[in-house]
């Protein structure tokens, strides 16, 4: 089993729905919870952080976290064109003062005019 | 800011040659990661360097070691490159400890061994 577990889609919606991406985990350390965003042939782009349960909310994105179901969740709102990509979901644990990071696999979103 | 930036953008090799990948953190940081992430995968990691040491490492064989300069920035070298070894190599940079951020990923380098 993987520590961390996503959808790879793909998943299209039409421009201006809500998205919702999921992850769910196994380990029990993971800490902070980080949401990326990575365009074709990029590198990945920090959207969202959050530490232990709750909810955070960015413009359009809101992140959501329940450890005790361990699971992670991004909203996107008013989705648009420029939203398509590959989203991935990355948890942490901080252990001797460092960070060691696991990703999920990603899952390819299409926003479609 | 320039970021984190890494080079070569691209490169190509063969099998069994040797490879040194080359990344500069974003200002303010001083730890470096790097990570292998194939084709429809995830980032994997591989190891992270801290005050010029490998402070933890990920499930990579010997063949691919690292280094840190005093200035912070990093090399990724792997050895006797297999075909498996093709993909975007990407460094990510994080601040001191104590500043509870979490890190920052470059454009990577995409190898292809053949």
């Amino acid at each position: 089993q993987k520590e961390v577990e996503q959808d790879p889609g793909p998943l299209s919606v039409p421009e201006g729905a809500i998205v919702s991406l999921n992850c769910t985990y196994s380990n029990s350390a993971f800490q902070y919870f980080m949401w990326y965003r990575q365009y074709s042939r990029k590198g990945p782009e920090l959207l969202m952080y959050t530490y232990s349960s709750g909810n955070k909310e960015d413009g359009r994105f809101t992140a959501q976290v329940d450890k005790s179901s361990k699971y992670i969740s991004l909203f996107i709102r008013d989705s648009q064109p420029s939203d398509s990509a590959t989203y991935l979901c990355a948890m942490s644990s901080n252990s001797g003062g460092y960070q060691k990071v696991t990703f999920g696999i990603g899952t390819k979103l299409q926003v479609i005019p | 800011d320039a970021g984190v930036t890494q080079s070569p953008t691209h490169l190509i090799k063969t099998r069994g040659q040797q490879v040194t990948l080359r990344c500069s953190p974003k200002s303010g940081h001083d730890t470096v990661s790097w990570y292998q992430q194939a084709l429809g995968q995830g980032p994997q990691f591989i190891f992270q360097y801290y005050e010029e040491e490998e402070r933890q490492r990920g499930n990579f064989p010997d063949r691919f070691s690292g280094h840190q300069f005093p200035n912070y920035s990093s090399e990724l070298n792997v050895n006797a490159l297999l075909l498996g070894d093709s993909a975007l190599y990407l460094c990510a940079s994080s601040p001191p400890v104590g500043v509870m951020e979490t890190q920052y990923f470059g454009p990577g380098t995409r190898l292809l061994v053949l």
